[in-house]
Protein backbone atom coordinates (compact mmCIF):
# COMPACT_ATOMS: atom_id res chain seq x y z
CA UNK A 1 0.00 0.00 0.00
CA UNK A 2 2.37 2.98 -1.25
CA UNK A 3 1.27 7.04 -0.55
CA UNK A 4 -0.94 8.88 -2.86
CA UNK A 5 1.60 11.04 -5.23
CA UNK A 6 1.12 14.84 -4.54
CA UNK A 7 3.22 17.85 -5.83
CA UNK A 8 5.87 18.52 -2.93
CA UNK A 9 4.59 22.18 -3.52
CA UNK A 10 2.19 24.56 -5.43
CA UNK A 11 2.05 28.19 -5.39
CA UNK A 12 -0.55 31.02 -6.33
CA UNK A 13 -0.88 34.78 -5.64
CA UNK A 14 -4.08 35.97 -4.01
CA UNK A 15 -7.40 35.99 -6.12
CA UNK A 16 -5.76 33.17 -7.99
CA UNK A 17 -6.84 29.23 -8.26
CA UNK A 18 -5.01 26.61 -7.92
CA UNK A 19 -5.15 22.67 -8.23
CA UNK A 20 -3.67 20.12 -6.08
CA UNK A 21 -3.65 16.41 -7.47
CA UNK A 22 -3.45 13.08 -5.56
CA UNK A 23 -2.77 10.39 -7.93
CA UNK A 24 -3.79 6.51 -7.11
CA UNK A 25 -4.86 3.73 -8.57
CA UNK A 26 -7.65 1.46 -9.22
CA UNK A 27 -7.02 0.22 -5.68
CA UNK A 28 -7.70 3.09 -3.98
CA UNK A 29 -8.49 6.79 -5.18
CA UNK A 30 -10.00 5.13 -8.41
CA UNK A 31 -11.76 2.67 -6.96
CA UNK A 32 -14.09 4.15 -4.14
CA UNK A 33 -15.86 7.89 -3.92
CA UNK A 34 -14.32 7.85 -0.78
CA UNK A 35 -11.37 10.50 -0.58
CA UNK A 36 -10.58 13.26 1.54
CA UNK A 37 -8.78 16.54 1.65
CA UNK A 38 -6.91 17.73 5.21
CA UNK A 39 -6.00 21.39 5.85
CA UNK A 40 -2.75 21.43 8.26
CA UNK A 41 -1.06 24.49 9.54
CA UNK A 42 2.66 24.44 11.22
CA UNK A 43 1.89 22.82 14.85
CA UNK A 44 -1.35 21.80 14.29
CA UNK A 45 -3.61 19.02 14.04
CA UNK A 46 -5.46 18.03 10.59
CA UNK A 47 -8.24 19.43 9.49
CA UNK A 48 -11.09 18.12 7.43
CA UNK A 49 -11.94 20.08 4.33
CA UNK A 50 -13.57 17.77 1.54
CA UNK A 51 -14.63 14.39 1.85
CA UNK A 52 -16.60 12.24 -0.26
CA UNK A 53 -14.72 13.75 -3.35
CA UNK A 54 -16.80 16.67 -2.82
CA UNK A 55 -18.57 17.39 -0.51
CA UNK A 56 -18.23 19.82 2.07
CA UNK A 57 -17.95 19.61 6.05
CA UNK A 58 -19.81 22.59 7.47
CA UNK A 59 -18.15 25.40 7.98
CA UNK A 60 -15.66 25.20 5.01
CA UNK A 61 -16.24 28.12 2.34
CA UNK A 62 -17.28 26.75 -1.24
CA UNK A 63 -14.15 28.14 -2.59
CA UNK A 64 -11.97 24.84 -1.82
CA UNK A 65 -13.45 22.28 -4.32
CA UNK A 66 -13.09 18.55 -4.99
CA UNK A 67 -13.07 16.28 -7.83
CA UNK A 68 -11.88 13.18 -9.44
CA UNK A 69 -11.17 11.63 -12.34
CA UNK A 70 -9.71 8.04 -12.59
CA UNK A 71 -7.13 7.38 -10.02
CA UNK A 72 -6.70 11.31 -9.85
CA UNK A 73 -8.62 13.42 -7.50
CA UNK A 74 -8.04 17.24 -7.17
CA UNK A 75 -8.70 19.57 -4.87
CA UNK A 76 -8.90 23.18 -6.40
CA UNK A 77 -9.17 26.36 -4.23
CA UNK A 78 -10.35 29.43 -6.35
CA UNK A 79 -10.09 33.03 -4.82
CA UNK A 80 -6.36 32.13 -3.02
CA UNK A 81 -6.36 33.81 0.47
CA UNK A 82 -3.14 34.66 2.18
CA UNK A 83 -4.24 32.07 4.64
CA UNK A 84 -5.07 29.48 3.10
CA UNK A 85 -1.13 29.21 2.53
CA UNK A 86 -0.75 25.47 4.75
CA UNK A 87 -0.27 21.66 4.11
CA UNK A 88 -2.65 19.54 2.57
CA UNK A 89 -2.99 16.07 1.99
CA UNK A 90 -5.21 13.91 0.56
CA UNK A 91 -6.53 10.43 1.90
CA UNK A 92 -8.50 7.54 0.43
CA UNK A 93 -10.17 4.42 1.33
CA UNK A 94 -8.05 1.87 -0.21
CA UNK A 95 -9.94 -1.18 0.44
CA UNK A 96 -10.11 -3.90 3.37
CA UNK A 97 -11.00 -1.57 5.55
CA UNK A 98 -7.65 0.34 5.16
CA UNK A 99 -6.81 3.65 4.26
CA UNK A 100 -3.89 5.73 2.45
CA UNK A 101 -2.97 9.19 2.64
CA UNK A 102 -0.61 11.20 0.03
CA UNK A 103 2.54 12.62 1.07
CA UNK A 104 1.04 15.95 1.25
CA UNK A 105 1.48 19.24 -0.76
CA UNK A 106 3.20 22.71 0.85
CA UNK A 107 0.86 25.34 -0.33
CA UNK A 108 2.51 29.02 -1.45
CA UNK A 109 0.40 31.81 -1.07
CA UNK A 110 3.32 34.28 -3.24
CA UNK B 1 -19.24 20.21 21.12
CA UNK B 2 -16.96 16.81 20.23
CA UNK B 3 -14.00 17.10 21.66
CA UNK B 4 -10.52 14.88 21.22
CA UNK B 5 -8.07 15.90 23.82
CA UNK B 6 -4.77 13.75 24.23
CA UNK B 7 -2.18 13.01 26.60
CA UNK B 8 1.04 15.03 26.73
CA UNK B 9 4.31 14.93 25.08
CA UNK B 10 6.54 12.45 26.37
CA UNK B 11 10.34 11.87 26.12
CA UNK B 12 11.28 8.27 26.41
CA UNK B 13 14.71 6.03 25.85
CA UNK B 14 14.84 3.67 23.53
CA UNK B 15 13.17 -0.07 25.20
CA UNK B 16 11.03 1.60 27.04
CA UNK B 17 7.44 1.26 26.46
CA UNK B 18 4.82 3.59 26.30
CA UNK B 19 0.93 4.21 26.79
CA UNK B 20 -1.32 7.67 25.12
CA UNK B 21 -4.17 8.32 25.21
CA UNK B 22 -7.35 10.17 23.46
CA UNK B 23 -10.42 11.06 25.33
CA UNK B 24 -13.51 11.70 23.50
CA UNK B 25 -16.42 14.09 24.99
CA UNK B 26 -19.76 15.41 23.35
CA UNK B 27 -20.66 12.03 21.25
CA UNK B 28 -21.72 8.56 22.17
CA UNK B 29 -17.90 7.43 22.44
CA UNK B 30 -18.94 4.09 21.85
CA UNK B 31 -20.66 4.44 18.37
CA UNK B 32 -17.51 5.87 16.13
CA UNK B 33 -14.31 4.79 15.23
CA UNK B 34 -10.96 6.12 16.65
CA UNK B 35 -8.15 6.34 14.46
CA UNK B 36 -4.40 6.83 15.18
CA UNK B 37 -2.03 8.64 12.64
CA UNK B 38 1.62 9.37 12.77
CA UNK B 39 3.57 11.79 11.92
CA UNK B 40 7.35 11.98 12.02
CA UNK B 41 9.24 14.89 11.99
CA UNK B 42 8.82 16.95 8.56
CA UNK B 43 6.85 14.27 6.93
CA UNK B 44 3.28 13.59 5.52
CA UNK B 45 0.27 11.65 7.76
CA UNK B 46 0.29 7.80 8.23
CA UNK B 47 -2.76 5.66 9.37
CA UNK B 48 -1.60 3.14 11.66
CA UNK B 49 -4.83 1.83 12.25
CA UNK B 50 -8.42 1.99 14.10
CA UNK B 51 -10.90 1.15 17.11
CA UNK B 52 -14.45 0.50 17.60
CA UNK B 53 -14.66 1.43 21.38
CA UNK B 54 -18.07 -0.07 21.31
CA UNK B 55 -16.53 -4.10 21.02
CA UNK B 56 -12.79 -3.02 20.50
CA UNK B 57 -12.64 -4.70 17.23
CA UNK B 58 -9.62 -3.12 15.59
CA UNK B 59 -7.76 -2.80 12.19
CA UNK B 60 -4.48 -2.29 11.91
CA UNK B 61 -2.21 -1.02 8.47
CA UNK B 62 -0.02 -3.54 8.25
CA UNK B 63 3.64 -1.85 8.56
CA UNK B 64 2.14 -0.64 12.48
CA UNK B 65 0.81 -4.78 12.83
CA UNK B 66 2.83 -6.07 15.79
CA UNK B 67 4.48 -2.86 16.30
CA UNK B 68 2.01 -1.09 18.47
CA UNK B 69 -1.27 -2.53 20.41
CA UNK B 70 -4.50 0.50 19.56
CA UNK B 71 -7.02 -0.49 22.56
CA UNK B 72 -9.88 1.28 24.01
CA UNK B 73 -11.87 2.01 27.58
CA UNK B 74 -15.07 2.72 26.75
CA UNK B 75 -16.38 3.31 30.51
CA UNK B 76 -14.17 6.33 30.40
CA UNK B 77 -14.20 7.21 26.76
CA UNK B 78 -10.58 6.41 25.94
CA UNK B 79 -8.57 4.98 23.37
CA UNK B 80 -4.92 4.07 23.41
CA UNK B 81 -1.93 3.75 21.63
CA UNK B 82 0.76 1.03 23.05
CA UNK B 83 4.86 0.28 22.74
CA UNK B 84 6.22 -2.21 24.24
CA UNK B 85 9.38 -1.52 23.54
CA UNK B 86 10.04 2.15 21.53
CA UNK B 87 12.81 2.64 19.23
CA UNK B 88 14.47 6.15 18.01
CA UNK B 89 12.20 5.90 14.67
CA UNK B 90 9.34 5.91 16.86
CA UNK B 91 9.72 9.74 17.33
CA UNK B 92 6.53 11.73 15.74
CA UNK B 93 3.72 13.23 16.38
CA UNK B 94 0.72 10.96 16.78
CA UNK B 95 -2.97 12.07 16.66
CA UNK B 96 -5.96 10.85 17.10
CA UNK B 97 -8.83 11.02 14.86
CA UNK B 98 -12.83 10.27 14.67
CA UNK B 99 -14.44 8.75 12.19
CA UNK B 100 -18.30 7.38 11.74
CA UNK B 101 -17.05 4.28 9.86
CA UNK B 102 -14.28 2.76 8.41
CA UNK B 103 -15.00 4.53 5.23
CA UNK B 104 -15.97 7.61 6.32
CA UNK B 105 -13.91 10.95 6.91
CA UNK B 106 -11.62 11.89 10.05
CA UNK B 107 -14.03 14.24 11.13
CA UNK B 108 -12.72 15.55 14.21
CA UNK B 109 -8.69 15.40 15.39
CA UNK B 110 -6.95 15.55 19.34
CA UNK B 111 -4.18 18.14 19.72
CA UNK B 112 -1.75 15.44 19.09
CA UNK B 113 1.23 13.79 21.17
CA UNK B 114 4.87 14.29 20.77
CA UNK B 115 6.69 11.24 20.99
CA UNK B 116 10.77 11.68 21.41
CA UNK B 117 12.68 8.87 21.73
CA UNK B 118 16.20 9.42 22.57
CA UNK B 119 18.79 7.78 24.45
Amino acid sequence: QSALTQPRSVSGSPGQSVTISCTGTSSDVGGYNYVSWYQQYPGKAPKLMIYDVSKWPSGVPDRFSGSKSGNTASLTISGLQAEDEADYYCCSYAGSYTVVFGGGTKLIVL
Amino acid sequence: EVQLVQSGAEVKKPGESLKISCMGSGYNFTRKWIAWVRQMPGKGLEWMGSIYPGDSETKYNPPFQGQVTISADKSIGAAYLQWSSLKASDTAMYYCARLTTLTTPFDYWGQGTLVIVSS
